[in-house]
């Protein structure tokens, strides 16, 4: 069964220093992975997706997130944070056996502190 | 929020009565979600919509209905809302029928209180 685990309620990081947040997954075939991020009282919106080809893909607002198939993880990396950055944020999977569903991690808040 | 709106934004509502949320889009995108997202679980599919009078059901499924008449317009019911069904509602879409690598956008969210 597809599965995201998202190991951290809560990271916090001074603003200007690099931040991560964890994201692992189980899917039963090639996985396509995404990186959501939710602004209070927002929707969610679209950070970056990994398909297939480089392991380490670039998205929205200097966000980049690594591929790791042996580690079987996605995280989520930005090399100097900012305090603009704080909000929620959602790993999400699926696979070809899972069709139409998304599979979502319960999400990690982010707290950038000036 | 990439062209949609859902309607209303809070509502709250007493067990037992019946509930619709509106989500129209302006994208003339094919595909339309809805989820919930509660604390600790993220958002799960409730119901999804490949077409026109096409929906189909997700996870968490039971106790919804829904309905889309027209490509713009996926509405969701609660036949008879229960306290369980206290939750924020998200409409979502896509355009292709690469389901599994197409992105999906998001609406601003219902937030449902059922007393």
């Amino acid at each position: 069964a597809q599965s995201v685990a998202q190991p951290e309620d809560q990271v916090n990081v001074a603003e200007g220093n690099p931040l991560t947040v964890k994201c692992t997954y189980s899917v039963s075939g090639n996985p396509y992975l995404f990186w959501y991020v939710q602004y209070p009282n927002r929707g969610l919106q679209f950070l970056l997706k990994y398909i297939t080809g480089d392991n380490l893909v670039k998205g929205s607002y200097g966000f980049e997130a690594e591929f790791n198939k042996s580690q079987t993880s996605f995280h989520l990396k930005k090399p100097s944070a900012l305090v603009s950055d704080s909000a929620l944020y959602f790993c999400a999977v699926r696979d070809k056996t899972g069709g139409f569903k998304t599979i979502f991690g319960a999400g990690t808040r982010l707290f950038v502190k000036a | 929020d990439a062209g949609i709106t859902q309607s209303p934004r809070h509502k709250v509502t007493e067990t037992g009565t019946p509930v619709t949320l509106r989500c129209h889009q302006t994208e003339n995108h094919r595909y339309m979600y809805w989820y919930r997202q509660d604390p600790g679980h993220g958002l799960r599919l409730i119901h999804y919509s490949y077409g026109v009078k096409d929906t189909d059901k997700g996870e968490v499924s039971d106790g919804y209905s829904v309905s889309r008449s027209k490509t713009e317009d996926f509405l969701l019911t609660l036949e008879s809302a229960t306290s369980s069904q206290t939750s924020v509602y998200f409409c979502a879409i896509s355009e292709t029928d690469r389901v599994s690598t197409d992105t999906q956008y998001f609406g601003p969210g219902t937030r449902l209180t059922v007393l």
